[in-house]
């Protein structure tokens, strides 16, 4: 069974330049997490998608913070634009329903200059 | 309000020993709990889950629950250096995953 996958990787980007990122969940997972991790803290949960609907994305900043998850399938990140402390890693997640044990993808490693 | 707390160590334990690691939660209605395995520069990598008040054990990986304590334990025995890594705890609370910031394990030769 192929796991989470995102892309880019990595990406190193100047502040105020825009930047999106790219998760494909497992399959049949109908829930998809976006998460951001900073050097040294656990991961801080930014928007939870069931199937294409938000469950919950009250630590967006969506001021500058997009996603979207079309036809519950993929889902992609945007920042526009991107700060310094934007800075992390980027970690998306998928579990089957909302309250099993969620599978990481390897993230993506964001740097903003 | 931190829901998750550990220590973030670092822990350091000789090769072989047992490596303990704890977490506690805030929130009563917490539901499941979960350790996760993060090496460093890596994606997290679920180790076990533990719904139930008790021990479960997978290999040589004991997850402890006590509820009324609001407290989980993970054990790791006969630890390897290959188990050198962040240990996160994470508490499914309304659907919800939170995470601790980690607790960084060393194993010595």
């Amino acid at each position: 069974e192929a796991g989470v996958a995102q892309s880019p990787r990595y990406k190193i980007i100047e502040k105020r330049q825009s930047v999106a990122f790219w998760c494909n969940p497992i399959s049949g997972h109908a829930t998809l997490y976006w998460y951001q991790q900073i050097l040294g803290q656990g991961p801080k949960l930014l928007i939870q998608f069931q199937n294409n609907g938000v469950v919950d994305d009250s630590q967006l900043p969506k001021d500058r913070f997009s996603a979207e998850r079309l036809k519950g399938v993929d889902s992609t990140l945007k920042i526009q634009p991107a700060k310094l402390e934007d800075s992390a890693v980027y970690l998306c997640a998928s579990s089957l329903i909302s309250a099993t044990e969620a599978f990481f993808g390897q993230g993506t490693r964001l740097t903003v200059v | 309000q931190k829901e998750v707390e550990q220590n973030s160590g670092p822990l350091s334990v000789p090769e072989g020993a047992i490596a303990s690691l704890n977490c506690t939660y805030s929130d009563r209605g917490s539901q499941s709990f979960f350790w996760y395995r993060q090496y460093s520069g890596k994606s997290p990598e679920l180790i076990m889950f533990i719904y139930s008040n008790g021990d479960k054990e997978d290999g040589r990986f004991t997850a402890q629950l006590n509820k009324a304590s609001q407290y989980v334990s993970l054990l790791i025995r006969d630890s390897q250096p290959s188990d050198s890594a962040t240990y996160l705890c994470a508490v499914l609370l309304s659907n919800q995953f939170y995470f601790g910031t980690g607790t960084s394990l060393t194993v010595i030769p």
